[in-house]
């Protein structure tokens, strides 16, 4: 099962440009986390945000989470082209278990 | 640097074969896991581990098995592999709690032809 939709599929933007992912998921969660995967390699684990946070910052990346709305949102500021990539939400279930969007993919260009 | 480890970044086996997915973590981590990633699709957990010895069918365990015998061991088996098959296999691992990121591995293309 999908549980995280991410919104928009696909993104192009102009290097120093931001980027905004959305997410939505359908029941409730323990965290949501983000992941950014390079072309044709794995995942790499950006950020997570527990269910009592509502904001949370690393470097030039800015997560919220709206519970009651059930929607979370990826902010990367003055974005490069090495942000290019594929950017997924993930819900953690029971179990240690995460459940991933189908993801984003950003171009941005140089 | 910690790791997840897939033995193989590109394999190409034949319709029938039994095909062993090997993974491997040096974070004692107690949790791993296989998913799979079609386009389209996302990633679909395919099966999971909480110890050793133990293993638990994700969303879509049907053709495949695992083998958790060693901690830092995680390998999944394709018994009769087909063309539907055909995908990148992405194994992950994370400690205990819940409240953590998971580290994963650079991903296996398997081709079935």
């Amino acid at each position: 099962s999908q549980q995280g939709e991410e919104d928009p599929q696909a993104l192009s933007i102009q290097e120093g440009e931001n980027a905004t992912m959305n997410c939505s998921y359908k029941t409730s969660i323990n965290n949501l986390q983000w992941y950014r995967q390079n072309s044709g390699r794995g995942l790499v684990h950006l950020i997570l945000i527990r269910s009592n946070e509502r904001e949370k910052h690393s470097g030039r990346l800015r997560v919220t989470l709206d519970t009651s709305k059930k929607s979370s949102s990826l902010l990367i500021t003055a974005s490069r082209a090495a942000d290019t990539a594929s950017y997924f939400c993930a819900k953690m279930e029971y179990g240690n278990k995460l459940v991933f969007g189908a993801g984003t993919i950003l171009r941005v260009k140089s | 640097d910690v790791k997840v480890t897939q033995s193989s970044r590109y394999l190409v086996k034949r319709t029938g074969e039994k095909v062993f997915l090997e993974c491997v973590q040096d974070m004692d981590h107690e949790n791993m896991f296989w998913y799979r990633q079609d386009p389209g699709l996302g990633l679909r957990l395919i099966y999971f581990s909480y110890d050793v010895k133990m293993k638990e069918k994700g969303d879509i365990p049907e053709g495949y098995s695992v083998s958790r015998e060693k901690k830092e061991r995680f390998s999944l088996i394709l018994e009769s592999a087909s063309t539907n098959q055909t995908s990148m296999y992405l194994c992950a691992s994370v400690r205990g709690t819940g409240y953590y990121g998971y580290t994963f591995g650079s991903g296996t293309r398997l081709t079935v032809v």
